[in-house]
């Protein structure tokens, strides 16, 4: 029963073209988050949300737009990709406060953009 | 401005042998400090956290040691096994605050040869 999981695992794609990254968490979490991992593995936050309200917002271009329809998901859509989009990008998920901030990962998605 | 610089970037270490990275970090309102661990393919995942009201945790073979006034901390795995063999990351964050991300180091390579 996966904690954390996103889909697809691998996409493959042209550069110009537009693709959504889905995520969902069953650990009734109230955080939900996106990060990017580089080619030499820097991992980096991108987005956090809270109750589907967006708390954090990195310095990512604006063709990346996530989205929180509910508390159990949030979705990553990027316009008009491009070579340097190729990444592996996860999505987490937290319960903030004092005694578990523990953050679960989903498995990842690998980007190819060619 | 890296707020967390993680050392070393790989490491080798015999079966048996303690293997040791460290982490600095620079802002002191961080009150969280966890370690990752990543498999080739997978997410990273909680291997070991600390809290800066203490200077030491031990979970079986994993230690984090905490120096809150030299702004450092480090991981310890006694009796490493080729199983440990991943990327180590460790990451600051603010326990309390709802959407906070951990902010990661760049991850240390570690090899455990039998």
């Amino acid at each position: 029963d996966t904690a954390v999981s996103q889909t697809p695992k691998y996409l493959v794609t042209q550069m110009g073209n537009d693709k959504s990254i889905k995520c969902e968490q069953n650990l009734g979490h109230d955080t939900m988050y996106w990060y990017k991992q580089d080619s030499k593995k820097f991992l980096k936050i991108m987005f956090s949300y809270n109750n589907k309200e967006l708390i954090i917002n990195e310095t990512v271009p604006n063709r990346f737009s996530p989205k929180s329809p509910d508390k159990a998901h949030l979705n990553l859509h990027i316009n008009s990709l491009e070579l340097g989009d190729s990444a592996v990008y996860f999505c987490a998920s937290s319960r903030p406060g004092p005694l578990n901030t523990e953050a679960f990962f989903g498995q990842g998605t690998r980007l190819t953009v060619v | 401005q890296q707020q967390v610089k993680q050392s070393p970037q790989s490491l080798i270490v015999q079966k048996g042998g303690i293997s040791i990275i460290n982490c600095a970090y620079e802002n002191t309102a961080f009150d969280y400090f966890p370690w990752y661990q990543q498999f080739p393919g997978k997410g990273p995942a909680l291997l070991i956290a600390i809290r800066p009201d203490v200077s030491e945790k031990k979970e079986g073979r994993f230690t984090i040691s905490f120096n809150k006034s030299a702004k450092q901390f480090s991981l310890h795995i006694m009796d490493s096994q080729p199983g440990d063999s991943a990327t180590y990351f460790c990451a600051v964050s603010w326990a309390n605050q709802a959407g906070t991300a951990l902010i990661f180091g760049k991850g240390t390579t570690l090899s455990v040869s039998s």
